[in-house]
């Protein structure tokens, strides 16, 4: 029983690059998020996904794209990097009937 | 806006003492509320939750809610070095149960 996994943990672009940010979890957990985390801002939501089928915004989605493959995937991807993108990047997961969260380990993007 | 009020500190304790770490919540409507301690270079870990007016504790941590003042706490008894950390509140938003409202988090030293 892993959790929450991400991959990768570590990643440098270049300005303009793309990737994915990809997520997993083993609880069978509805509800799949993606934060980023920069210091001084605490944990913003960029996007959410309630429940397998669905995903919405959260207050940070500019210049992200998300993608719900199945229950257990939500990955992030980055279409045009930018530096202010630069950021840790924290995947969570909560279960129907609870509002706890669980976080992956968290991936350090930086973006030159 | 529905807002998480933390003191981002730092706290200093010295080691064996009573930290006290506060949160002030706008959303009145919440019912469900979590600290969440992160160690630098960390993913967020849920502590406690708590979801009824009133104390809980679970080992040298104690939470305490008060709705009426929209207050919760956390204090953590014989502090040790290794609870050195942010330690964060996040409370359900009651518009969405699918979605935490953070605080920015209260960076805690515990010195030997």
């Amino acid at each position: 029983n892993a959790g929450v996994t991400q991959t990768p943990k570590f990643q440098v672009l270049k300005t303009g690059q793309s990737m994915t940010l990809q997520c997993a979890q083993d609880m069978n957990h509805n509800s799949m998020y993606w934060y980023r985390q920069d210091p001084g801002m605490g944990l913003r939501l960029i996007y959410y996904s309630a429940s397998e089928g669905t995903t919405d915004k959260g207050e940070v989605p500019n210049g992200y794209n998300v993608s719900r493959l199945n229950k257990r995937e939500f990955s992030l991807r980055l279409e045009s990097a930018a530096p202010s993108q630069t950021s840790v990047y924290f995947c969570a997961s909560q279960g129907r009937a609870t509002d706890t969260q669980y976080f992956g380990p968290g991936t350090r993007l930086t973006v030159l | 806006q529905k807002e998480v009020e933390q003191n981002s500190g730092p706290l200093s304790v010295p080691e064996g003492a009573i930290a006290s770490l506060n949160c002030t919540y706008s959303d009145r409507g919440s019912q469900s509320f979590f600290w969440y301690r992160q160690y630098s270079g960390k993913s967020p870990e849920l502590i406690m939750s708590i979801y009824s007016n009133g104390d809980k504790e679970d080992g040298r941590f104690t939470a305490q809610l008060n709705k009426a003042s929209q207050y919760v706490s956390l204090l953590i008894r014989d502090s040790q070095p290794s609870d050195s950390a942010t330690y964060l509140c996040a409370v359900n938003n009651a518009g969405n149960n699918r979605k935490l409202i953070w605080g920015l988090g209260t960076s805690l030293a515990v010195n030997p």
